[in-house]
């Protein structure tokens, strides 16, 4: 595996189920970030994570739960969502959290809250 | 706070036409700016990028971009396009975390570009 995977691909799931989305990265990177991309809207930051560590929450409801166990995998916990949560969920990585370091991005999940 | 307007959110080019996506920021330091690709069912993929070397950035594809102070843009072109170009286009901004002086991307809404046969 090369880059940024992402798993599942595809994701649909009902308002009071529990979910988890995976993305790893193999580029030896420090940072990770998830992002939503709803349509019509820009990318909205959600999370980002420098060395393991938490710098940036961006106002995201507490139903979304990020987890960074190293620095090669994060995680986003998903629980009691709602229908306007669905999007697509990509996640980036870079060397580090300064500019301008580039993101390199996953090819995302596709939730769809039913 | 920095931000990105990308002008139109569609264009459509024929073949071998030049590409022209529009791109214009607000930063109240010296910004970086970037141009991301996403096609079909994939994530973003770094076009180019500006860092306060040379103004006209080249990237990957054929596609370059012009940093203009004086009109705050940075807009994409290539001089011939490729059917293959047809995809979404973000533009984005480097602009500061809310902790650590450390810096994000902000993006612009998008622009769908289509290449007609």
């Amino acid at each position: 595996e090369t880059g940024v995977t992402q798993t599942p691909r595809h994701l649909v799931m009902g308002m009071t189920n529990k979910k988890s989305l995976k993305c790893e990265q193999h580029l030896g990177h420090n940072a990770m970030y998830w992002y939503k991309q709803s349509a019509k809207k820009p990318l909205e930051l959600m999370f980002v994570y420098s060395l393991e560590e938490r710098v940036e929450n961006n106002s995201v409801p507490s139903r979304f739960s990020p987890e960074c166990p190293n620095s090669s995998h994060l995680f986003l916990h998903l629980h009691t969502l709602q229908p306007e949560d669905s999007a697509l969920y990509l996640c980036a990585s870079s060397q580090g959290i300064a500019a301008p370091y580039e993101q390199y991005f996953g090819p995302g999940t596709r939730l769809t809250v039913t | 706070a920095q931000s990105v307007t990308q002008l139109g959110s569609h264009v459509s080019v024929s073949e071998g036409a030049l590409v022209l996506l529009r791109c214009n920021y607000s930063s109240s330091v010296p910004p970086y700016l970037f141009w991301y690709v996403q096609y079909p069912n994939q994530g973003l993929q770094l076009l180019l990028k500006y860092t306060s070397a040379a103004t006209l950035v080249k990237g990957i594809n054929g596609f370059e971009a012009e940093f203009k102070k004086s009109e705050t843009s940075f807009h994409l072109t290539k001089p011939s396009a490729h059917m293959s170009d047809a995809a979404e286009y973000f533009c984005a901004v480097s602009d500061r975390l809310t902790q650590g002086g450390s810096e994000k991307l902000v993006f612009g809404k998008g622009t769908k570009l289509t290449v007609n046969p």
